[in-house]
């Protein structure tokens, strides 16, 4: 089973900040890597795909880069409502998701 | 717009059964795949299922082989889970999710507000 690491646990930003969230998978996953977003009490939101990719309607300040092992989650400038849960998740090989990333105030 | 409302949660004792389903509305049903990704309480994301657009292709995640059956009824707009023999570890809230594609590219693109199923004796 593929295992993707999430790091760090929690970032403590503020409003304004940039925030640069990392998945690492245990084996090569190629681009097939997407990004969901959890506020608590809700369903996850679809962010990015194809590990670049942006869904429909997220936001330009939302962008995801890397391939084979390595990816990350950047949000260049954080709004009030970006705090909360992100999780990556790979479809190359039983999908799995990471264990989570808290971005708070 | 894209909906999708689960049903049929509750608090069932271990050994027993449940059956949770999904209505869908705004977009054509029978033209996506669909799954049901489960989240424990205070835990991670886990796939549970998918089913392919004509329901002939259905795969599980190995925790819930042999007692997890996923179904869709297009004619309904609706996708059901099966759940048989649960146990504790079954305990989550369950989402039922959309695939962007007809043939699954097992991204989750949209979800419903999810069901809570609670295994205890």
């Amino acid at each position: 089973e593929i295992v993707l690491t999430q790091s760090p646990a929690t970032l403590s930003l503020s409003p304004g900040q940039r925030a640069a969230l990392s998945c690492r998978a245990s084996q090569s996953i190629g681009s097939y890597l997407a990004w969901y977003q959890q506020k608590p009490g809700q369903a996850p939101r679809l962010l990015i795909y194809d590990a670049s990719i942006r869904a429909t309607g997220i936001p330009a300040r939302f962008s995801g880069r890397g391939s084979g092992t390595d990816f990350t989650l950047t949000i260049t400038s954080l709004e009030p409502e970006d705090f909360a849960v992100y999780y990556c998740q790979q479809r190359s090989d039983r999908r799995t998701f990471g264990q989570g990333t808290k971005v708070e105030i | 717009q894209v909906r999708l409302v689960e049903s049929g949660g509750g608090v069932v004792q271990p050994g027993r059964s449940l059956r949770l389903s999904c209505s869908a509305s705004g977009f054509i049903f029978s033209n996506f795949a669909m799954h049901w990704v489960r989240q424990a309480p205070g835990k991670g994301l886990d796939w549970v299922a998918v089913i392919s657009v004509d329901g002939s292709t259905k795969y599980n995640t190995d925790s819930v082989k042999g007692r997890f059956t996923i179904s869709r009824d297009d004619s309904k707009n609706t996708t059901s889970l099966q759940m048989n023999s649960l146990t504790t570890d079954d305990t989550a809230v369950y989402f039922c999710a959309r695939d962007p594609r007809r043939i699954a590219r097992f991204y989750f693109e949209n979800w419903g507000q999810g069901a809570l199923v609670t295994v205890s004796s």
